[in-house]
């Protein structure tokens, strides 16, 4: 079955500055890449998604890249603000596959 | 409608009792989920429903009964847990549009503690 390792486990970043999160999969036939955000005591949001059709997709300040080649997908947060410190999850699925197999998790602090 | 509710928001149970989750959905989605997730972890698949029907059952343990009564509404039954199962469970859904991996919507979540 799927793996999906998602690194780092923690990432503090300063207000302002750019917040990058990993993720590697294992099976190739993995071709839909959501990532979640999620505050404390709260439901799991979608913030992007990714197809394997596609190499980036953006949306104002976050974006997200696939390298399909080394199977790994990347999230990209620019100029943070405090409100989006939260744990941010990706995963990873493939048609017929209703499953979604998730990432450990990053947690995400941004520094006033 | 573009939620998915879940009722209810905590439960307190002891390991004797029966008790259900409810889930419900308006947009017309076709698939439906149960997540467990235990704190600082990822949701962990349970159970989905594909037009009403189980279509994938993670080696659940019996205690938990799903039901899907109508393309709206999803069930968690509950019975004799463990306090191990004290958990967020969360339910999702999706459209099912032939052809592709369609997005999963979560809902708030059901706290659990089981005594």
């Amino acid at each position: 079955g799927e793996n999906v390792e998602q690194h780092p486990s923690t990432l503090s970043v300063q207000e302002g500055d750019s917040a990058v999160i990993k993720c590697t999969y294992s099976d190739s036939a993995s071709n839909y890449f959501p990532w979640y955000k999620q505050e404390l005591g709260k439901r799991p949001q979608l913030i992007i998604d990714i197809r394997s059709n596609v190499g980036e997709k953006k949306d104002q300040r976050i974006a997200v890249t696939l390298n399909k080649t080394a199977k790994h997908f990347s999230l990209h947060i620019t100029e943070t603000q405090p409100e989006d410190s939260a744990v941010y999850f990706c995963a990873a699925s493939n048609f017929g596959n209703e499953k979604l197999t998730f990432g450990t998790g990053t947690r995400l602090t941004i520094i006033p | 409608d573009t939620e998915v509710t879940q009722t209810p928001k905590h439960l307190v149970m002891g390991m004797t009792n029966k008790k259900s989750l409810k889930c419900e959905q308006h947009m017309g989605h076709r698939a439906m989920y149960w997540y467990k997730q235990k704190a600082k972890k990822p949701p962990e698949l349970m159970f989905v429903y594909s037009y009403e029907k189980l279509s994938i059952n993670e080696s659940v343990p019996s205690r938990f009964s799903p039901e899907c009564p109508n393309s709206s509404l999803l069930n968690l039954h509950l019975h004799a847990l463990q306090p191990e199962d004290s958990a967020l469970y969360l339910c999702a859904s999706s459209q099912q549009t032939g052809g592709r991996t369609d997005t999963q919507y979560f809902g708030p979540g059901t706290r659990l503690t089981v005594l």
